[in-house]
């Protein structure tokens, strides 16, 4: 059964400090790898999407690292400002029953403060 | 535009009733998913369709039914509401089930 742990749940950090949010999964065997942003009472928005086959994909001041074979993935965010501040969520694609879906983790929860 | 829509955005009613909840995506995508977001803020997938067609269905109570009349909508009929429904409920969608999803701004059920 895939699971999926993120770690911090939660981290408070003054504007301007880099930080590393990561996403472990017990499954291997995923197709890709996804990071999502949600804001409180609002839905998801999706920031990065990494395939298996690739190693990273950046954004912006994001970039986000996959590493398959140990089951891990970063999130580095550079340069924090107040407006990052929301829960990031990482979610593998599991293959299923013929069809892909989405095991998401828990979150970490990120306050960036002026 | 709005690509992934849901309505209503809120919704409260007692235990008992039924409930139905309407998502409509104009990205064109073949593949739509119902996520329930629970209190904890633990999102888990409960149906996916893909051209109309169910393609996954979790372990759901089947007071929970799923209706996607075309590939563009994809509703949720809840029968005999639980006070343990209550959560936020996200639809979402993707070109195929490999695709990046993306999510509507969720509908939070309030069964009291």
């Amino acid at each position: 059964k895939q699971e999926v742990t993120q770690i911090p749940a939660a981290l408070s950090v003054p504007e301007g400090e880099n930080l590393v949010l990561n996403c472990s999964f017990t499954d291997s065997a995923i197709y890709n790898l996804q990071w999502f942003r949600q804001d409180p009472g609002k839905g998801l928005t999706s920031l990065l999407l990494i395939q298996s086959s690739q190693r990273e994909q950046t954004s912006g001041r994001l970039n986000a690292s996959l590493d398959k074979s140990s089951g891990r993935s970063t999130l580095y965010i550079a340069a924090s400002q107040p407006g990052d501040s929301a829960t990031y969520l990482c979610a593998v694609s599991l293959f299923s029953g013929g069809y892909n879906k989405l095991i998401f983790g828990a979150g970490t929860r990120l306050a960036v403060h002026p | 535009d709005t690509a992934v829509s849901q309505t209503p955005k809120y919704l409260v009613t007692q235990m008992g009733n039924d409930k139905s909840i309407k998502c409509e995506q104009n990205l064109g995508h073949d593949t739509m998913y119902w996520y329930k977001q629970d209190s904890k803020k633990f999102l888990k997938i409960m149906f996916s369709y893909n051209n109309k067609e169910l393609i996954i269905n979790e372990t759901v109570p089947n007071r929970f039914s799923p209706k996607s009349p075309d590939k563009a909508h994809l509703n949720l009929h809840i029968n005999s509401l639980e006070l343990g429904d209550s959560a936020v409920y996200f639809c979402a969608s993707s070109a195929t089930d490999l695709y990046e999803q993306y999510f509507g701004p969720g509908t939070r059920l309030t069964v009291t």
